[in-house]
């Protein structure tokens, strides 16, 4: 596989802001995904960076650091139907490699 | 409306039964993948296409044949299921290879029992 890392759950209060991890192998990379899961759907496109840096969109944002191997999805003013799982995955060559998923649980 | 197609949705077979989950997209789509979802696993590659007539194994290709004939479909066989392929299957599809960064975008998905 590509060990590609992120946590299995998180749990944060609506309007509160939450921060997703993902840890991946370096060799071979090019680029990294973020999409989001809601249960019983298909995963939905959410960001792709491949330069070092912040890439913000709305109130979500996703960040790359190349030399060090790691991503995050930073979700802001969290609402309820963002509870969903958040798949993050990285492309070499031509495959796509995915992580176990982190699903996020919001509470009123 | 643009979209990616899977048949069937739902299906439970017994072991050794060939069968076809066939996949199709409306897009012009260059790139075409299957991936198998399991608990705890997250989404694993099986095969990927590039084109018509240009098909590479995946992570997890064992069991699996596909072909590419056509543009728009990308069927994933099962010679001779086992209960190991038991999972919930996806096919998607993007206007290139994951190199330019497109959308991937992913059928709704075939739940298959094999018994």
């Amino acid at each position: 596989g590509q060990n590609i890392d992120q946590p299995t759950e998180m749990t944060a209060t609506e309007g509160a802001i939450v921060q997703i991890n993902c840890t991946y192998q370096t060799s071979g990379f090019n680029g990294l995904f973020w999409y989001q899961q809601h249960a019983g759907e298909a995963p939905t496109f959410l960001s792709y960076n491949v330069l070092d840096g912040l890439e913000e969109k709305g109130r979500f944002s996703s960040f790359l650091s190349r030399s060090k191997g790691y991503s995050y999805l930073l979700l802001k003013e969290l609402q309820m139907k963002d509870s969903a799982s958040y798949l993050c995955a990285r492309s070499n060559d031509y495959k796509l490699s995915f992580g176990a998923g982190t699903t996020v649980t919001v509470r009123a | 409306e643009a979209q990616v197609t899977q048949n069937p949705r739902y299906l439970i077979t017994v072991t050794g039964k060939k069968l076809t989950v066939t996949c199709s997209q409306n897009m012009n789509h260059e790139y075409m993948s299957w991936y198998r979802q399991d608990p705890g696993l997250g989404l694993r590659q099986i095969y990927y296409s590039m084109n018509v007539e240009v098909t590479d194994k995946g992570d997890v290709p064992e069991g699996y044949k596909v072909s590419r004939k056509e543009k728009r479909n990308f069927p994933l066989i099962l010679e001779s299921p086992s209960p190991n392929q038991t999972s919930l299957y996806f096919c998607a599809s993007s206007l290139r290879d994951p190199l330019g960064g497109d959308t991937q975008y992913f059928g709704p998905g075939t739940r298959l029992t094999v018994l």
